[in-house]
């Protein structure tokens, strides 16, 4: 089954700094990635997927994620951080041909310090 | 234009209690689907329907977890006899397409479930 790992539950970063937050996933067919965004009593919103094609796809809000098949990765990055990306992440998967069930990492949470 | 509703946003139940969870997804959309998310966790698959048909039930944690979608729009999840551990927020999403084709699961804003 597809999973995918998030490590470090809660992330501090300068307002104007970069945005790492890391995904590694495991699926035993080429997979479907995806990053979300949840922000306080809201429902998750898709910031970015990766289906197929271009591995560096660009989302939402000046995001933009990485597919490295080789490394089984999905990072999220955004080159300068701003207050209001202060939300918490979740990294998911799906697999191809399957019912597009997602299978979620932790989720990270991001706190964005002025 | 509306997104994924679900009713009610709070809902507070006494150990033993059924519960009945409400989710309206955006009009047309094909896939349906359940989440539960733990305090401090990702959302968990609990099951999928597409149309009327619930295609996949493998992620309900019990037979105390039952959920339908009777004409192909609306859905509602029931939990009978309600545990504490069942206290998690409920995530309903929907998209466009049925299975094989990869779309964006839209969510709603959840439900939060307290079992005291």
């Amino acid at each position: 089954a597809q999973s995918v790992t998030q490590l470090g539950s809660h992330v501090s970063v300068s307002e104007g700094a970069l945005v790492l937050l890391r995904c590694n996933y495991s699926s035993s067919v080429p997979p479907y990635l995806f990053w979300y965004v949840q922000y306080p009593n809201q429902g998750l919103q898709l910031l970015l997927k990766y289906t197929t094609g271009a591995t560096l796809v660009k989302g939402i809000n000046g995001f933009e994620a990485e597919f490295k098949k080789s490394e089984t990765s999905f990072h999220l990055t955004k080159p300068s951080a701003h207050m209001s990306d202060a939300a918490e992440y979740f990294c998911a998967v799906s697999d191809r041909g399957g019912n597009n069930r997602l299978a979620f990492g932790k989720g990270n949470q991001v706190v964005v310090i002025p | 234009g509306a997104g994924v509703s679900q009713s009610p946003r709070y809902k507070v139940a006494k150990r033993g209690q059924d519960v009945a969870l409400r989710c309206d997804p955006i009009s047309g959309h094909v896939s349906l689907f359940w989440y539960q998310q733990a305090l401090g966790q990702g959302p968990e698959f609990l099951t999928y329907f597409q149309n009327e048909a619930q295609l996949d039930k493998s992620g309900l944690p019990s037979d105390r977890f039952f959920a339908e979608r009777p004409e192909g729009s609306v859905s509602t999840l029931k939990i009978q006899r309600t545990q504490q551990e069942d206290s998690a927020v409920y995530l309903c999403a929907s998209s466009l397409e049925g299975q094989g084709i990869q779309e964006t699961q839209y969510f709603g804003p959840g439900t939060r479930l307290l079992v005291l």
